[in-house]
């Protein structure tokens, strides 16, 4: 079992829907997780850490599961903007900088 | 704010020689990290420093070396490139943070698209 998944899409949205994404990671001891955006041939840049309670950054929402390990991104109202590849990063383990980059779930927002 | 920089950002060679790519970030960032990203695999991590003269092997270590002579500089040299060293390479560089709620985010550079023929 891969350390991180992520279920690769594409996920192929009209504009103005609503879409989640899930990632599930293995390791129980992970503490920090994000949500990263990465665009064609760019560098990942980070959309939003993802916080225990949940939380809300304009359209987008991120959840962490802990009991069943897994977070999720959702993503309101979407804009032909947001059409990337989005990457969902955990540490290794507590208190490690070591981190786990999954390969990536692809979003298409077509108008 | 120059932030994190990568060079070259094309880079093609061949088989044998030896290569260095250069990372420089102005933010004096204690940890800095070296990445490929292949596809099919996310990002897997080279090597990475926790401040100078400190590194560390990643996942997939093998072929590459590094030093870290000054905090803002962190080279990552390939010293016989083979075929499956083709790839992009990321650098990234992170704060030291403390505490409960510290998130060591990483910040990347542009990256490198390195062709070994």
């Amino acid at each position: 079992r891969k350390e991180v998944e992520q279920d690769p899409g594409p996920f192929n949205v009209p504009e103005g829907a609503t879409v989640a994404f899930n990632c599930t990671y293995s390791n129980s001891a992970s503490q920090s997780f994000f949500w990263y955006r990465q665009d064609c041939r760019k560098e990942p840049k980070l959309l939003m850490s993802v916080y225990s309670s949940g939380n809300e950054d304009g359209r987008f929402t991120a959840q962490l599961n802990r009991a069943s390990q897994y977070i999720s991104l959702l993503i309101r109202d979407s804009k032909l903007s947001d059409s990337a590849t989005y990457l969902c990063v955990v540490n290794k383990a507590s208190g490690t900088y070591k981190y786990i980059f999954g390969t990536g779930t692809r979003l298409k927002v077509l108008a | 704010d120059a932030g994190i920089t990568q060079s070259p950002r094309y880079k093609i060679t061949e088989t044998g020689r030896q290569v260095t790519l250069m990372c420089h970030q102005t933010w004096s960032h204690s940890y800095m990290f070296w990445y490929r990203q292949d596809l099919g695999h996310g990002l897997r991590l080279i090597y990475y420093s926790a401040a100078a003269d400190i590194t560390d092997k990643g996942e997939v270590p093998d072929g590459y070396v590094v030093s870290r002579s000054k905090t803002e500089n962190f080279p990552l040299t390939l010293e016989s490139a083979t075929r499956s060293q083709t790839s992009v390479y990321f650098c990234a560089s992170s704060e030291r943070e403390t505490g409960p709620i510290a998130k060591n985010i990483q910040y990347f550079g542009a990256g490198t698209r390195l062709s070994v023929l």
